[in-house]
Order: structure tokens, then C-alpha cells, then sequence
């Protein structure tokens, strides 16, 4: 079964750390880019960060620029999200997705059930 | 610009057809992508491409495109279809964008 699943959320004060973690399971991992996708409480969907398959593109949103950092481990199926600095308004529930994507197109076809990340002095 | 405008709510009585759009600039370049997020749930991917669904969604769901703007149309809408629905897309810089979500309500 294809999976996903997300681990490493939490209440973390304002300008604190925080690493999430992405476990890929039931596909090649390393033939797909994988983004993080977030989702603040009764907000809508907010891309976050996007790497191609061998890390070589790496793309972020400009609320999150310089602030998180987006990794992945081929070897382990894994998927990471450092985040630092973090706000308040980075309260959300974090999603990975896989991209399934061509010249035309650019899917999220698989998700994660997501992560709740609470960032609350 | 690199934004994604939908409807915010939508209602269509049940059976009947709704169409459901995006408007952006990136859309003369990219095909939209679409979600169907229900309450406590992750989002499901149930349009991609020119026109394509992912295996196991119903054929009631269609996509289509037309210079700024992408549409997704459910023809026969059912009650397990009142869910939020969003777009997504690529921009020039290789960012992805999701429209603000449009929140379908069957009557």
C-alpha cells in the first residue's frame, strides 16, 4: 500500500525548533519529488516547500524562506521538514505529498493524514 | 501575479451539475490540479492533468481549461460530494500555488 505518514508535530513555544519527519512506504521513493503542504486551523491549503527527487531542486514559499528547511534521505524513504523561528501564524497541520508531475502538470497525488504543529507561548 | 481565485461557496441541488473554477495567470501555462478535502480529512487529488482521474474516483468529475481559468465539473453531484474543493497549479519560478478553496454544499 502506498503511504505516507507524518510524525514529529507538537506545541513548541514562538521562536522555537521544530523537525518533522515524512515515512514513504509502498512506492520508489527516490523517483519522486515530495513537497510539504500545510494547513492552518480552518484555513485553507498552503504550499510550503517542494524537493525533487534527488534533492537537487529545492523551492520554498516565501513565508517560510530562511526560515525552514526541507531534506530527504533516499536510503531511509524519508522526508524532513526543519523548521526554525517558528510564529505563531506557522500554526497548522503539516501534510507531505508526493508530486506527480509533467511538463504540464504538477499533481499531489498521494498525502499524508498530516501533523499538527501548535506554536503557542 | 502568482494567485489562485475561487469561489469561496458554491451549491448545487442534488443530481444536478456544478462547475467549480480557478482563475489564474499561471493557468495559461499549467494545468490545474484538484482536491476534495472533507472536515478532519487530508485532501484527495480527483483531477490532474488535461482531464484525468486518479483510479477510484467517480467519471461524475471532469476537468477542463480554458486560457486563465480551470474548471472542475460534477455532473450528477451526490451528497458525499459536499466537501471543500481546491485548485492547484505551478508557477514560472517552479512554486506551487492552491487556490483559497471553494466549499461545495449539496442541497
Amino acid at each position: 500500500e502506498v503511504q505516507l505518514v507524518e510524525s514529529g508535530g507538537g506545541l513548541v513555544k514562538p521562536g522555537g525548533s521544530l523537525r518533522l519527519s515524512c515515512a514513504a512506504s509502498g512506492f520508489t521513493f527516490s523517483s519522486y519529488s515530495m513537497n510539504w503542504v500545510r494547513q492552518a486551523p480552518g484555513k485553507g491549503l498552503e504550499w510550503v516547500s517542494s524537493i525533487s527527487s534527488s534533492s537537487s531542486y529545492i523551492y520554498y514559499a516565501d513565508s517560510v524562506k530562511g526560515r525552514f528547511t526541507i531534506s530527504r534521505d533516499n536510503a531511509k524513504n524519508s522526508l524532513y521538514l526543519q523548521m526554525n523561528s517558528l510564529r505563531a501564524e506557522d500554526t497548522a497541520v503539516y501534510y507531505c505529498a508526493r508530486v506527480d508531475s509533467s511538463g504540464w502538470y504538477s499533481a499531489f497525488d498521494i498525502w499524508g493524514q498530516g501533523t499538527m504543529v501548535t506554536v503557542s507561548s | 501575479s502568482s494567485e489562485l481565485t475561487q469561489d469561496p461557496a458554491v451549491s448545487v441541488a442534488l443530481g444536478q451539475t456544478v462547475r467549480i473554477t480557478c482563475q489564474g495567470d499561471s493557468l495559461r501555462s499549467y494545468y490545474a490540479s484538484w482536491y476534495q478535502q472533507k472536515p478532519g480529512q487530508a485532501p484527495v487529488l480527483v483531477i490532474y492533468g488535461k482531464n484525468n482521474r486518479p483510479s477510484g474516483i467517480p467519471d461524475r468529475f471532469s476537468g477542463s481549461s480554458s486560457g486563465n481559468t480551470a474548471s472542475l465539473t460534477i455532473t450528477g453531484a451526490q451528497a458525499e460530494d459536499e466537501a471543500d474543493y481546491y485548485c492547484n497549479s505551478r508557477d514560472s519560478s517552479g512554486n506551487h500555488l492552491f487556490g483559497g478553496g471553494t466549499k461545495l454544499t449539496v442541497l
